[in-house]
């Protein structure tokens, strides 16, 4: 079946730093993928919405200049969380979506991101 | 944003008695739903989906049902099984709605020995 393969698992950063986080699509084409933050005994919030070649369309509330999106490529998006705050520690999820839909939506393993 | 939510937060059964877990949402142009598990530190892992031409769905020990008129979707899960432990989301979309994925506010299944 169709994999999503998000990199890294668990990362630590100083207060300051910026992180980046790829979400790969192993075996098919994503013409859409998702970016998700989800805190502690919370459900899956959207942050944005990325299509390859074009700009990411972010969900009320979130900082696009924080959170830059880049989706370059038909199977890797990555998120980049800039000038990272304790408040941006998470839970990260990207979900991929192929071009013909039939897969559905496919979710990577999550990224937890602690800043300190 | 449209509001996908949970009935119950926590549920907890005994080993091999049947799980059945609520949502309920308000967006009436949801088309699509689906059910999610997700254990400690994962991303969610489907589980079953259903579409609203339907009002039933059956997989593996797993059962999905619609009410399109109370906007009500429930899990049923048979012969629950330890593994079955982890937190199950419902979501939906709709058509025209750009394929983003609303979800619920989740539920702890805690299975007993």
């Amino acid at each position: 079946g169709a994999v999503v393969s998000q990199h890294p698992s668990r990362v630590i950063c100083k207060s300051g730093t910026s992180v980046k986080i790829e979400c790969r699509s192993l075996d098919f084409q994503a013409t859409t993928m998702f970016w998700y933050r989800q805190f502690p005994k919370q459900s899956l919030m959207l942050m944005a919405t990325s299509n390859e070649g074009s700009k990411a369309t972010y969900e009320q509330g979130v900082e696009k200049d924080k959170f830059l999106i880049n989706h370059a490529s038909l199977t890797l998006s990555t998120l980049t969380v800039t000038s990272a705050h304790p408040e941006d520690s998470s839970f990260y999820i990207c979900s991929a979506i192929d071009r013909k839909g039939a897969n559905g939506y496919t979710f990577g393993s999550g990224t937890r991101l602690t800043v300190v | 944003g449209e509001n996908v939510g949970l009935h119950l937060p926590t549920l907890s059964v005994q080993e091999g008695d049947n799980s059945i877990i609520n949502c309920a949402y308000s967006n009436s142009a949801s088309d699509y739903f689906i059910w999610y598990k997700q254990e400690s530190g994962k991303g969610p892992q489907f589980i079953i989906d259903i579409r609203s031409n339907m009002d039933k769905r059956q997989g593996q020990r797993v059962t999905v049902l619609l009410n399109k008129t109370v906007k009500h979707l429930s899990l049923q899960i048979a012969a629950t099984q330890p593994g079955d432990s982890a937190v199950y989301f419902c979501a939906e979309t709709s058509t025209g709605g750009g394929n983003k994925l609303t979800f619920g506010t989740g539920t702890q299944l805690k299975v007993e020995l």
